[in-house]
């Protein structure tokens, strides 16, 4: 069963906009993290956030925010005021916390135009 | 400076003949994780590991071993190393603190299996 969904294949934004990257789940484990990583094309992966699902707020890390809708299961990433150095691959990733294991989407390769 | 280092960074091999991917953490942590990545398919969990001696299978176990009799390195073994393990390979290690949690990537070994 797909545990992480990410509906996006590829997405274009203007620069200085904003881009909103969608993410749902399935688990039924009540304990558990939801994670978002770049992965730039020179492929390293970067951490960009984390909410955990007992987090009553949306978490944000500079321009980056997580629209955390917990009864929708959607975990979705915002991007503020897109830089040219946004443009990469998007993954959004699950940890269930009384399995330890982690799950991750298929990606969402992002592009910002000029 | 805190990382995650794997070697080697690519390898060309050819079937059956067995390898090892190394990977060593310097920031203490217990819980460290490899991963395989697809296109299409993000990033599989293929074992993770809780502390020494302590580990168990992700969600791609298949034709892969881990030891893990230190804390800070993880090896990927392949025994017998077959055309559909051609992959990028992902080490990371894994952070939790008050309010937060990530995993750091190393840098990935490119494999090629003939």
């Amino acid at each position: 069963a797909q545990k992480i969904t990410q509906t996006q294949p590829g997405m274009f934004v203007q620069e200085k906009e904003a881009v909103t990257l969608d993410c749902t789940y399935d688990t039924s484990d009540p304990s558990y993290g939801l994670f978002w990583y770049k992965q730039p094309s020179s492929g390293e992966m970067i951490f960009l956030i984390y909410q955990g699902s007992y987090d009553q707020q949306n978490a944000t890390e500079g321009r980056y925010s997580l629209n955390f809708q917990k009864a929708r299961k959607s975990a979705n990433l915002v991007i503020s005021a897109s830089q040219l150095g946004d443009s990469a691959m998007y993954f959004c990733a699950i940890l269930h916390y009384n399995f330890n294991k982690f799950y991750f989407g298929s990606g969402t390769k992002l592009n910002v135009k000029p | 400076e805190a990382q995650v280092t794997q070697n080697p960074r690519y390898l060309i091999t050819v079937t059956g003949k067995k390898l090892t991917v190394t990977c060593s953490q310097n920031m203490n942590h217990e819980y460290m994780s490899w991963y395989r990545q697809d296109p299409g398919l993000g990033l599989r969990q293929i074992y993770y590991s809780m502390n020494v001696e302590a580990t168990d299978k992700g969600d791609v176990p298949e034709g892969y071993k881990v030891s893990r009799k230190e804390k800070r390195n993880f090896p990927l073994i392949l025994e017998s190393p077959s055309p559909n393990q051609t992959s990028l390979y992902f080490c990371a290690s894994r952070y939790t603190g008050d309010s937060t949690d990530t995993q750091y990537f190393g840098p990935g070994t490119r494999l090629t299996v003939l």
